[in-house]
């Protein structure tokens, strides 16, 4: 079994300084893991993703996350917040068991970014 | 355009009124799946499908049933609705050779009341 936790459920921050949203998790199997946007009434679109290649991942718009095995940690982090990046974020463990593809969603973190 | 559409966007229904929620994709993907996500509680699945005909039961499946008959159609039926079913669905797709490493491609969602 696998679970995801996002450590806050709002981060605010103002324009131009950094970001970070922070994603721990826990996985019996090898897992892939992401990071999924989601702005207000839109489906969730994918920022990047680790699958067991470099441990610093970059995305789209900026981000980052860097894959701390020994902390099981994903953290998402952004240099220069934009307004436009106000949204929900989502981390996902995704793991493939033989048959069946699993993946858990954490429970999001709202990010209000301040002018 | 690849995409996943969902319809309707918005649903009013009143309790016991059995209803169909539809998703179809356009990407030839293997992997389906059916999300509710709550305030609080991120996304959690409901059902998914890894192929034609193959269906399986995911977190929260109470209440709900699906068919894959078609590669592209994978319909979400509340038979008989309940208040509790109140939500924001999503269906997403994936590429199933991808196993746990593909990204999801999501619709951008239904909104479901259920009086």
């Amino acid at each position: 079994a696998q679970s995801v936790t996002q450590l806050d459920s709002h981060v605010s921050v103002s324009e131009g300084t950094p970001v970070l949203l922070r994603c721990n998790y826990s996985s019996s199997y090898s897992p892939s893991l992401f990071w999924y946007v989601q702005h207000p009434n839109k489906g969730l679109q994918l920022l990047l993703k680790y699958t067991s290649a470099a441990t610093l991942v970059k995305g789209i718009n900026g981000f980052e996350a860097e894959f701390k095995k020994s902390e099981t940690s994903f953290h998402l982090t952004k240099p220069s917040a934009h307004m436009s990046d106000a949204a929900e974020y989502f981390c996902v463990v995704s793991v493939h068991t033989g048959s069946a593809r699993q993946l858990t969603f954490g429970s999001g973190t709202q990010l209000t970014v301040l002018p | 355009e690849a995409q996943v559409t969902q319809n309707p966007r918005y649903l009013i229904t009143v309790t016991g009124k059995k209803l169909t929620v539809t998703c179809s994709q356009n990407m030839n993907h293997e992997y389906m799946s059916w999300y509710r996500q709550d305030p609080g509680l991120g996304l959690r699945q409901i059902y998914y499908s890894m192929n034609v005909e193959v269906t399986d039961k995911g977190d929260v499946p109470e209440g709900y049933k699906v068919s894959r008959k078609e590669k592209r159609n994978f319909p979400l039926i509340l038979e008989s609705p309940s208040p509790n079913q109140t939500s924001l669905y999503f269906c997403a797709s994936s590429l199933v050779a991808a196993a746990n490493t593909g990204e999801l491609f999501f619709g951008e969602g239904s909104r479901l009341t259920v009086l």
